[in-house]
């Protein structure tokens, strides 16, 4: 079945340094989604990709779909301590179900 | 607005016991549901999803089934619970309508002792 690998599963950064976390699936995929889990909480949608080679940004987030659309990552430009919990992504091989495939996810913690 | 209520929000079973989890949706019709097990705070596992009532599709063989009695209700059950069913469920939908993002709901933590 399709897999979607996660590197790195831990990340410790100071705060105002950068972050980046890989995504990398088995099979080329329709979409890719991002999600952010607050330690405690539940996983909240942050962004889908669609487009091949696409890039989207939302303030100090980029996010960015592979060209084969098979991998993906997000950077975190100047981290702050809001930026702390676990960032998933979630591949989407197509078809009306919408199942997605998570990654392990990164685990993000930042010393301010 | 869409919102999703999953309960309870914390669960201490004894092993062999029944399990009933809930989940509803609010705000629209005919959504694709999911439930996923977290264990021990991290990957998300797909259990179950459901695209109508009562259509139900497994993904994993295990010690739990689900059911969709109504267009936006989802139950997850056992009959027995194990030790190894311990763990956080979230329950999620998606409305079908780009962009295609799963809502969770808030997740029970489930413990069996």
């Amino acid at each position: 079945g399709q897999q979607v690998m996660q590197i790195p599963q831990y990340q410790h950064v100071q705060e105002g340094e950068d972050f980046t976390t890989y995504c990398n699936s088995s099979t080329t995929l329709s979409n890719i989604q991002w999600y952010k889990q607050r330690p405690g909480g539940h996983p909240v949608f942050l962004i889908q990709l669609v487009k091949s080679g696409e890039v989207k940004k939302q303030k100090r987030l980029t996010f960015q779909f592979g060209e084969a659309k098979k991998n993906s990552s997000l950077h975190i430009t100047a981290t702050q301590t809001t930026d702390v919990g676990t960032y998933f992504c979630a591949g989407d091989s197509g078809g009306s179900n919408y199942k997605l495939t998570f990654g392990k996810g990164t685990l993000l913690t930042v010393n301010p | 607005s869409q919102t999703i209520h999953q309960w309870p929000a914390t669960l201490v079973q004894p092993v062999g016991s029944p399990l009933s989890l809930e989940c509803t949706v609010e705000g629209t019709s005919n959504p694709n549901l999911y439930w996923y097990r977290q264990a021990a705070g991290r990957g998300l596992q797909l259990l179950f999803y459901s695209v109508g009532i009562g259509q139900i599709s497994s993904e994993v063989p295990q010690n739990l089934s689900a059911s969709r009695p109504q267009d936006r209700q989802f139950i997850l059950s056992s009959k027995k619970l194990l030790l190894s069913d311990s763990g956080f469920y979230l329950c999620a939908h998606t409305s079908r309508r780009s962009p295609y993002g799963y809502t969770f709901g808030s997740g029970t933590r489930l413990t069996v002792v």
